[in-house]
């Protein structure tokens, strides 16, 4: 079955610098990917997807994840963080074997300090 | 407004006591997705409907049942209620029966069980 690993819990930032956040999968074959984030009491926004082709993929609110087969990563990151980016991020697998349905990682809490 | 549409927002009940989850999908979507977030267990993929049918079963239990209605929204009963059933449960939508353009998440219905 596909899981999806994502490294670091918590990360810390200061406004202003770069964000890289990871993430790698355990699938055979190239699954689908997707990075999500969760603002407190809120639910999963869509940031970014990942389907085939180019694997540097561009997302909403300045967000890039580039796909790399060889590490089976895919990624996420934003040159600079801004204080509303302080949030959970989630990444997400599907998998053409199950239908697609999403395996989520345990999510990585980013904070952003002035 | 991501256009799924969950209520109630909190629920607090008693241990034993049976609730009802509502969700109503994003216009033109005809899949529902239910999962379960909690702090031990991260996000759990629970079931799945596609235009009114069961299409794939996550780690639900045998206590939770859920089913899709006729005009697409969606109910999670939830009985015999235990103080490990509380957490966050979101649904979600997709257009077709395999999420493979990602989900779009409502903001979730917060269980408290005392």
């Amino acid at each position: 079955a596909q899981s999806v690993t994502q490294p670091d819990i918590h990360i810390t930032v200061s406004e202003g610098a770069s964000l890289e956040l990871r993430c790698n999968y355990s699938y055979g074959a190239t699954p689908y990917l997707f990075w999500y984030v969760q603002s407190p009491g809120q639910g999963l926004q869509l940031l970014l997807k990942y389907f085939s082709g180019d694997t540097l993929v561009q997302g909403i609110k300045g967000f890039e994840a580039e796909f790399k087969r060889s590490q089976s990563s895919f990624n996420l990151r934003k040159p600079s963080v801004h204080w509303s980016d302080a949030a959970e991020y989630f990444c997400a697998v599907g998998a053409r074997s199950n239908d697609y349905k999403l395996s989520f990682g345990a999510g990585t809490t980013v904070t952003v300090r002035a | 407004d991501s256009g799924v549409t969950q209520t109630p927002k909190h629920l607090i009940t008693a241990t034993g006591q049976r609730v009802t989850l509502r969700c109503s999908p994003r216009s033109g979507d005809l899949s529902v997705y239910w999962y379960q977030q909690s702090l031990d267990q991260g996000l759990q993929f629970l079931i799945q409907y596609y235009n009114g049918e069961e299409r794939a079963k996550g780690n639900i239990l045998e206590r939770f049942s859920a089913q899709q209605f006729p005009d697409l929204h969606s109910e999670l009963n939830l009985s015999s209620l235990e103080l490990g059933d509380s957490a966050l449960y979101f649904c979600a939508s997709s257009r077709g029966d395999r999420g493979a353009d990602g989900y779009t998440f409502g903001s979730g219905t917060r269980l408290t069980v005392v």
